[in-house]
């Protein structure tokens, strides 16, 4: 099966840059999808598709996807993105084609 | 987007079987594939099992292949999850989720249930 590994933890200063990554293999072939989950609450996709926004999601957030890594930025970070991230591909060529990363915590200091 | 309602969850002894349910309501299920997800207590989320709009395809992750069956009745807007020789390892919140209406590769998931929590323990 496709493993899609992230940093366990992120901790960004607020008004910074939040950078949090997802590897795997050759994962530029891939669409890639991040989604946010706050504690106690179900998780939200922010962007979809390596680098697209669905609509009520900040500018602040952006993807990029390249290589083997697939990275979801946070600019100018509030504390309101204090949250879990998890990364996601569907891997077609699997029996167990849904894939999630581990996720990765992000704390604003 | 569609709304989406879980039911089902419980306490149950390993072993055991329970039935977890999906209701949606908004934009038409019928156009929708569906997936669960489930999220053990302090873990990260795990993909569980999906079906499309139509039932033609079904997948599910290898820790429950075998014990568990994903089905759907279009014409009352449900999604169903029988789990059967439950395991302690099977706790956790359980999500329904869909993907954008007609979507057919690359699945995401923009609507989700607010989960239903299953208990295996003795």
């Amino acid at each position: 099966s496709y493993v899609l590994t992230q940093p366990p933890s992120v901790s960004v200063a607020p008004g910074q840059t939040a950078r949090v990554t997802c590897g795997g293999i050759n994962i530029v072939t891939k669409s890639v999808h991040w989604y946010q989950q706050k504690p106690g609450q179900t998780p939200v996709l922010v962007v979809n598709d390596d680098s697209d926004r669905p609509s009520g999601i900040p500018e602040r957030f952006s993807g990029s996807n390249s290589a083997n890594t697939a990275t979801l930025t946070i600019s100018r970070v509030e504390a309101g993105d204090e949250a879990d991230y998890y990364c996601q591909v569907w891997d077609s060529n699997s029996d167990h084609p849904g894939v999630f990363g581990a996720g990765t915590r992000v704390t604003v200091l | 987007e569609i709304q989406l309602v879980e039911s089902g969850g419980g306490l149950v002894k390993p072993g055991g079987s329970l039935r977890l349910s999906c209701i949606a309501s908004g934009h038409a299920f019928s156009s929708h594939s569906m997936t669960w997800v489930r999220q053990a207590p302090g873990k990260g989320l795990e993909w569980v099992s999906f079906i499309t709009s139509g039932s033609s395809y079904i997948y599910y992750a290898a820790s429950v292949k075998g014990r568990f069956t994903i089905s759907r009745d279009n014409a009352k807007n449900s999604l169903f999850l029988q789990m059967n020789s439950l395991r302690a390892e099977d706790t956790g919140v359980y999500y329904c989720a869909s993907p954008p209406r007609l979507r057919y590769a690359d699945y995401y998931f923009d609507s989700w249930g607010q989960g239903t929590l299953v208990t295996v323990s003795s």
